[in-house]
């Protein structure tokens, strides 16, 4: 069955530190990748996206995700986290020919220690 | 450009009762997608809708129905209300088909 997996349910780093959040994905062709980003009490806001090309790509907020094909992965890093990315970080794949029917992983809970 | 609204952003009903959830997309985008969001079941698609037909149906039961206006606004309504239907109605809009979706900041139901 096509799916999201996101490993990491909960996630703390400290201010200033490194991350990376894990996301797989399950399909039989590459799937347009997507990584969301949501505050309490607020929608999905876009952090950055994977149709093709560069498997390596930028987004907003000094994020960006690596697309590699042979692991079926799309994670997401950022190399210093500030305090307020602390927030939940959701990996959603768009399968080609399905519409506009987003899959999402559970989601990633990211807590920063100051 | 203006983003994605939805109205209400929060609704208390009752069990039985219907509900009409409202979402005016991107100025230019033609598609609107409606998601569910609860704590257990984490974020599922609801349907989809492209000028004014429904192009994709998740698997939620025909209590759930919705509509696109030729103006691509969109309503979802949800008929003889559970208490398991509380939750964060998300809507997206994309220009078209397979592109790029922008969500709105949702609306919360209660059903009590």
């Amino acid at each position: 069955a096509q799916s999201v997996t996101q490993p990491d349910i909960h996630i703390t780093v400290s201010e200033g530190a490194s991350l990376e959040l894990r996301c797989n994905y399950s399909y039989g062709a590459t799937p347009y990748l997507f990584w969301y980003v949501q505050s309490p009490g607020q929608g999905l806001q876009l952090l950055l996206k994977y149709f093709s090309g560069d498997t390596l790509v930028q987004g907003i907020k000094g994020f960006e995700a690596e697309f590699k094909r042979s692991q079926s992965s799309f994670n997401l890093r950022k190399p210093s986290v500030h305090w307020s990315d602390a927030a939940e970080y959701f990996c959603a794949a768009l399968i080609t020919g399905g519409g506009n029917k987003l899959t999402f992983g559970t989601g990633t809970q990211l807590k920063v220690e100051l | 450009k203006a983003g994605v609204t939805q109205t209400p952003r929060y609704l208390i009903k009752t069990r039985g009762q219907q509900v009409t959830l409202s979402c005016s997309p991107i100025s230019g985008h033609r598609s609107v997608s409606w998601y569910q969001q609860t704590p257990g079941q984490g974020l599922q698609f609801l349907f989809e809708y492209f000028s004014e037909t429904q192009r994709n149906k998740g698997n939620f039961p025909g209590r759930f129905s919705g509509r696109q206006f030729s103006n691509s606004r969109s309503e979802m309504n949800v008929s003889t209300l559970e208490l398991g239907d509380s939750a964060l109605y998300l809507c997206a809009s994309s220009p078209s088909l397979e592109e790029t979706q922008y969500f709105g900041p949702g609306t919360r139901l209660l059903v009590l």
